[in-house]
């Protein structure tokens, strides 16, 4: 099946410093890739949309300023979550469709936590 | 009200009982339905898709009902590997110059199986 290669799994940072997320599509072009947070008990959580070569599209009360999203190509979405501070430690993860209302292909997730 | 309603549990059942999880959504323009099961911090996996007409996967069996916009799981001679998180998840449809579906997640109920 596809697979869709997240990275990296976690990582810990300092309040304040900028992380970046990658999320690829390994063996099919994905038109639009999609970021979704969850916090510990919780529903996974839509923040933004994205189709490659075009703004993403993000939900009600995400900033978008603080959750850069880039989707330069067919295969690759990145997600940077700027000037992290405490409250943004949560799991990341990326999802990935090859077209409209086709299956979704989850990335493995990254646990962000920031100190 | 939650788009995506569901019983968070837990439940907790011996193996191989039969246990039914419901869900309700509230927007009568979703398309598609499905059920993911999620492990504790890793991606969720899609279990299986969700038709009127009722479709059945070995000890799994999903049911939708569109009038009263329910969703069910059914499953079967539970085993200790069922053990997991089940997501309810609808597929809602964004018409604009994309028309790119999203998926909604359900909070999630949690199983537990035991010996």
């Amino acid at each position: 099946g596809a697979v869709v290669s997240q990275h990296p799994s976690w990582v810990i940072c300092k309040s304040g410093t900028s992380v970046k997320i990658e999320c690829r599509s390994l063996d099919f072009q994905a038109t639009t890739m999609f970021w979704y947070r969850q916090f510990p008990k919780q529903s996974l959580m839509l923040m933004a949309t994205s189709n490659e070569g075009s703004k993403a599209t993000y939900e009600q009360g995400v900033e978008k300023d603080k959750f850069l999203i880039n989707h330069a190509s067919l295969t690759l979405s990145t997600l940077t979550v700027t000037s992290a501070h405490p409250e943004d430690s949560s799991f990341y993860i990326c999802s990935a469709q090859q077209g409209f209302n086709e299956k979704l292909f989850f990335g493995s997730g990254t646990q962000l936590s920031v100190l | 009200r939650k788009e995506v309603e569901q019983d968070p549990g837990p439940f907790n059942v011996p193996e191989g009982a039969t246990v039914a999880f419901n869900c309700t959504y509230s927007n009568s323009a979703s398309q598609s339905f499905f059920w993911y099961r999620q492990d504790c911090r890793k991606e969720p996996k899609l279990l299986m898709s969700v038709y009127s007409s009722g479709n059945e996967d070995g000890r799994f069996t999903a049911q939708l009902n569109r009038a009263s916009q329910y969703i069910s799981l059914l499953i079967r001679d539970s085993k200790l590997s069922d053990s997991a998180t089940y997501l309810c998840v609808v597929n809602l449809v964004v018409v604009g110059s994309s028309n790119t579906g999203k998926l909604i997640f359900g909070q999630g109920t949690t199983l537990q199986v035991k010996p």
